[in-house]
């Protein structure tokens, strides 16, 4: 399944399943890209990032595409764990920037 | 362990009120940030600190006071002038350059509740 986090949706999947999360950044002018994954009452912890001179950069489960000619960004991850199950945000920087901006995330249940 | 201790978890303040939210970090991180999470919404930077005795406000500053007299510590004052304080709230921080060097440490939040 898929999904575009721009207004908190849910994606929820199978345990094993391969997971796609969205997520449509807004300034043209960003370079650097993270995943942040969020847990229930905790902070988001850093689970990937990307640079524009890059369409693609994998991680242990974790694969996350750019595409910038449309300005989106996209989270995969393989075979979905019941501890994969967290709120997800995409943040943007520019190299002129001392700021990340967030997506509002997606929240991603997975079904045992 | 290194971190980004956040106290208190939860907090309750009656209107009107004044409340302080801690953040300490012995990362020795040059930068700390705070930021704004509502529900359904990413979040939102209202004060960042990139030394000592020196801050800037972030997007939604008004309703909000901040210090950092020293490196380990930037509390953030929520005043009876934030008209929607409730909120979970997060504190990060960053070493250095590293903004662009896998972002922030967050700490673990505090929720504040109007009552």
């Amino acid at each position: 399944g898929e999904s575009v986090g721009l207004h908190l949706p849910t994606l929820s999947v199978q345990e094993g399943d391969n997971s796609i999360i969205n997520c449509a950044y807004s300034n043209s002018a960003s370079d650097y890209f993270i995943w942040y994954k969020q847990e229930s009452g905790k902070g988001p912890q850093f689970i990937i990032d990307i640079r524009s001179n890059m369409d693609k950069r994998q991680g242990q489960r974790v694969t996350v595409l750019l595409n910038k000619t449309v300005k989106h960004l996209s989270l995969q991850i393989a075979a979905t764990q019941p501890g994969d199950s967290a709120v997800y945000f995409c943040a943007e920087n520019r190299d002129t920037g001392n700021q990340f901006y967030f997506g509002t995330g997606t929240s991603l249940t997975v079904i045992p | 362990d290194g971190g980004i201790t956040q106290s208190p978890k939860y907090l309750f303040r009656k209107e009107g009120q004044n409340v302080t939210l801690s953040c300490e970090q012995n990362l020795n991180h040059d930068a700390m940030y705070w930021y704004r999470q509502d529900p359904g919404q990413g979040l939102r930077l209202i004060y960042y600190s990139q030394i000592v005795n020196d801050f800037q406000k972030g997007d939604i500053a008004e309703g909000y006071s901040v210090s950092r007299e020293k490196k380990e510590s930037f509390p953030l004052t929520v005043t009876s002038a934030q008209k929607n304080p409730t909120a979970f709230y997060l504190c990060a921080s960053i070493e250095g350059d590293g903004l662009r060097v896998r972002g922030y440490t967050f700490g673990s939040g505090t929720r504040l509740t109007v009552v």
